[in-house]
């Protein structure tokens, strides 16, 4: 149990376009989805914390109206990367907690975006 | 915020060594600490956990000890093996029963352990 998936697991785009990254809870409801980003090398930085139906909050830093996201469903939230720029190509990683009695949060399988 | 700090950065041990990874934090209202590893490419994986209520954990191979006084926290890995070899992250999070917006995990810079057999 505690499934969670990413898609795509791989994109590449061209520089001004806009990529979207799909997270599900495969096997449980997430009133929270986090969204982490990983440059090579280095650790799993905090971008933005999701719930459902409402706004996300984002970290210090990171530009909402570039990277919005949407948490329409207990299931899903999505990324989308607006007018990407080649230094926005890294490893994008969601994660999901089931709800308040959980302290553990599960983590999806990453998406590689190339911005070329 | 909270800010978390992890050494080393690199560890190398034989085969068999123990290797121990070690963590501080700087918000003393962090009460859930989990450890995670992680492979090229791949996700973290929760390897052990520990909550601000106990001072040890132990599973297998793997335990973790905690120092709430100090703010630090350890991970060791005894009888090492090379299917250990991999990048291991602490972090640190405060986890409330009544509001979602708490659960946020800081994470540490993270060590690459390398097992040579």
């Amino acid at each position: 149990g505690a499934v969670v998936s990413q898609h795509p697991s791989r994109v590449i785009c061209k520089s001004g376009t806009s990529v979207k990254i799909e997270c599900r809870s495969l096997d449980f409801q997430a009133t929270t989805m986090f969204w982490y980003r990983q440059f090579p090398k280095q650790s799993l930085m905090l971008m933005a914390t999701s719930n459902e139906g409402s706004k996300a909050t984002y970290e210090q830093g990171v530009e909402k109206d570039k990277f919005l996201i949407n948490h329409a469903s207990l299931t899903l939230s999505t990324l989308t990367v607006t007018s990407a720029h080649p230094e926005d190509s890294s490893f994008y990683i969601c994660s999901a907690r089931p709800g308040l009695s959980s302290y553990e949060q599960y983590f999806g399988p990453g998406t590689r975006l190339t911005v070329t | 915020g909270e800010n978390v700090e992890q050494h080393p950065s690199t560890l190398s041990v034989q085969e068999g060594d123990s290797a121990v990874i070690k963590c501080t934090y700087s918000d003393s209202a962090s009460n859930y600490f989990p450890w995670y590893k992680q492979e090229l490419g791949k996700r973290p994986q929760l390897i052990i956990d520990i909550r601000s209520n106990v001072g040890e954990k132990k599973d297998q191979r793997i335990a973790v000890t905690l120092n709430k006084t100090a703010k630090h926290f350890s991970l060791h890995i005894t009888e090492t093996q090379p299917e250990d070899s991999a990048v291991y992250f602490c972090a640190a999070s405060k986890q409330r029963m009544t509001t979602d917006s708490w659960g946020k995990l800081q994470f540490g810079a993270g060590t690459q352990v390398v097992v040579t057999p």
